[in-house]
């Protein structure tokens, strides 16, 4: 069964802090992993999209990693400010699946000032 | 704005109500979705049309009634709801029902009374 697992589940950090989320999945035959931000009241946005020969992607502040042998990825998020308070999503897409995504559950993170 | 927009954003419906969720974009994508997003639970995919048709149906209660009068439309037709459906719902799109981001409307909250 395809699975996406996120941790922590929640954090809180203060801003200016750097932090790391994880994503462990076993979605398979792989295809790509992305990262979600939702904010509080709004839907997800695409942070970064990782194809199985990517390793790193950065999108300003976050950089997100994948390796795809040991079927895990993070989303690091440097100097962080009040506007990353969110959930971070990830999402792992399978190939033959017509577009199929298994969602994690989101880590929700919380920077304080 | 993401191009995808969402009405109402919130709702609140008696057991047996009918009411109707609006999802529009303006992307000029031929792919659209419904997600229920439950408390602390990851996104779960409802429906999926591609060129007005539904190509997926992921074992949705028939209390859920989704319409695709168009590409740029999509409808969830919702009567005799139970309060365990209470959750944000979801509409996203995407160019193609293949492997391609997806674009998120904003939601709506939905109460069940």
């Amino acid at each position: 069964k395809n699975q996406v697992e996120q941790s922590p589940q929640s954090l809180i950090i203060l801003e200016g802090k750097n932090c790391t989320l994880q994503c462990n999945y076993t979605v398979s035959p792989f295809s790509n992993l992305r990262w979600y931000k939702q904010d509080t009241g709004r839907g997800p946005v695409s942070l970064t999209i990782m194809t199985f020969s990517e390793n790193t992607k950065s999108n300003g502040r976050y950089t997100a990693t994948l390796d795809a042998d040991t079927k895990q990825s993070s989303l690091h998020i440097t100097a962080s400010q009040l506007s990353d308070s969110a959930s971070y999503i990830c999402v792992v897409s399978a190939q033959n699946a017509g577009n199929m995504l298994t969602f994690g559950g989101g880590t929700r993170l919380m920077v304080k000032p | 704005e993401t191009g995808v927009t969402q009405t109402p954003r919130h709702l609140v419906m008696g057991m047996t109500n009918k009411k109707s969720l609006k999802c529009e974009q303006h992307l000029g994508h031929n792919a659209m979705y419904w997600y229920k997003q439950s408390a602390k639970k990851p996104l779960e995919l409802m429906f999926v049309y591609s060129l007005e048709e539904r190509v997926e149906n992921n074992s949705v209660p028939s209390r859920f009634s989704p319409e695709c009068p168009n590409s740029s439309h999509l409808f969830l037709h919702l009567h005799t709801l139970q309060p365990e459906d209470s959750a944000l719902y979801l509409c996203a799109s995407s160019p193609l029902a293949g492997d391609s981001i997806q674009y998120f409307g904003a939601g709506t909250r939905l109460s069940v009374l």
